[in-house]
C-alpha cells in the first residue's frame, strides 16, 4: 500500500544536539511538507518542497533545515538553534500544481522532547 | 491573504444525534479546494471529505457532509449519527491555486454515550 511513514515515533533531544527526523513515501508525489503541532493547537508549516532539490520556508522555519535529494525523501533535522523543540510533528505529500482536488496525505508523526 | 478560522475550540454531542462543525475561509483565488480531516489522539490526520469551489452541490461522504455557502465563505462539517468513535480533533483545511495548504485550528468533538 502507498503511503507516508514517519521515523522515529518517538524521539528525545538532549540539549545543544540536532536530531533529523525521518520521511518516506512511496505515492509519487513531487509536493511534501513538514508541519508542526503544538498540543491543542493547529498545524504550522515549517518548510515545504514542490520539487527534488528545492523546498521553501513556511511561517515558522528558524530553528529547523531540510533537503529534498530523492522525490521519496524530505528529511527535516532540528538543530540546536531552535530553543523550543517539544512538539508533534507532521509530514506530509500531495500532488503538486492547479490540481486543488488532491488533498494532503499524512505520515502518523514523531513526537519530540528534550529531555 | 489566505485564511481559515475554526471558531468552536470544542464541542460536545450526544451519540447517534447529528452535529455541525463550523469552519469559515477567506482567499481572493476564484478556484480552490476545501478538505475537512479528522485526527483521533493517535495523532494521524484522516481526510474525510472534499469541496471544490465550483462544486454547485455539497460534498457527501457517508455520515459526513459539507454545508458549501460560497457566498458566506463557509464550509460547515456535518456528521450525522454520532458515535463514540468519532471523537477526535477535527480540522478544516483550504488549498488556493499551488502547492500550499492553510488549517484551521481545529475543533475538539466529544461525543457523549
Amino acid at each position: 500500500d502507498g503511503g507516508i511513514t514517519q521515523s522515529p515515533k518517538y524521539l528525545f533531544r538532549k540539549e545543544g544536539q540536532n536530531v533529523t527526523l525521518s520521511c518516506e513515501q512511496n505515492l509519487n508525489h513531487d509536493a511534501m511538507y513538514w508541519y508542526r503541532q503544538d498540543p491543542g493547537q493547529g498545524l504550522r508549516l515549517i518548510y515545504y518542497s514542490q520539487i527534488v532539490n528545492d523546498f521553501q520556508k513556511g511561517d515558522i522555519a528558524e530553528g529547523y533545515s531540510v533537503s529534498r535529494e530523492k522525490k521519496e525523501s524530505f528529511p527535516l533535522t532540528v538543530t540546536s538553534a531552535q530553543k523550543n523543540p517539544t512538539a508533534f510533528y507532521l509530514c506530509a505529500s500531495s500532488i503538486p500544481g492547479g490540481l486543488i482536488n488532491q488533498p494532503q496525505h499524512f505520515g502518523d508523526g514523531t513526537r519530540l522532547s528534550i529531555l | 491573504a489566505q485564511k481559515i478560522t475554526q471558531t468552536q475550540p470544542g464541542m460536545f454531542v450526544q451519540e447517534k444525534e447529528a452535529v455541525t462543525l463550523d469552519c469559515t475561509y477567506d482567499t481572493s483565488d476564484p478556484s480552490y479546494g476545501l478538505f475537512w480531516y479528522k485526527q483521533p489522539s493517535s495523532g494521524e490526520m484522516i481526510f474525510l471529505i472534499y469541496q471544490g469551489s465550483y462544486d454547485q452541490q455539497n460534498a457527501t461522504e457517508g455520515r459526513y457532509s459539507l454545508n458549501f455557502q460560497k457566498a458566506r465563505k463557509s464550509a460547515n462539517l456535518v456528521i450525522s449519527a454520532s458515535q463514540l468513535g468519532d471523537s477526535a480533533m477535527y480540522f478544516c483545511a483550504m488549498r488556493p491555486t499551488g502547492n500550499q495548504f492553510y488549517f484551521g485550528t481545529g475543533t475538539s468533538l466529544t461525543v457523549i454515550p
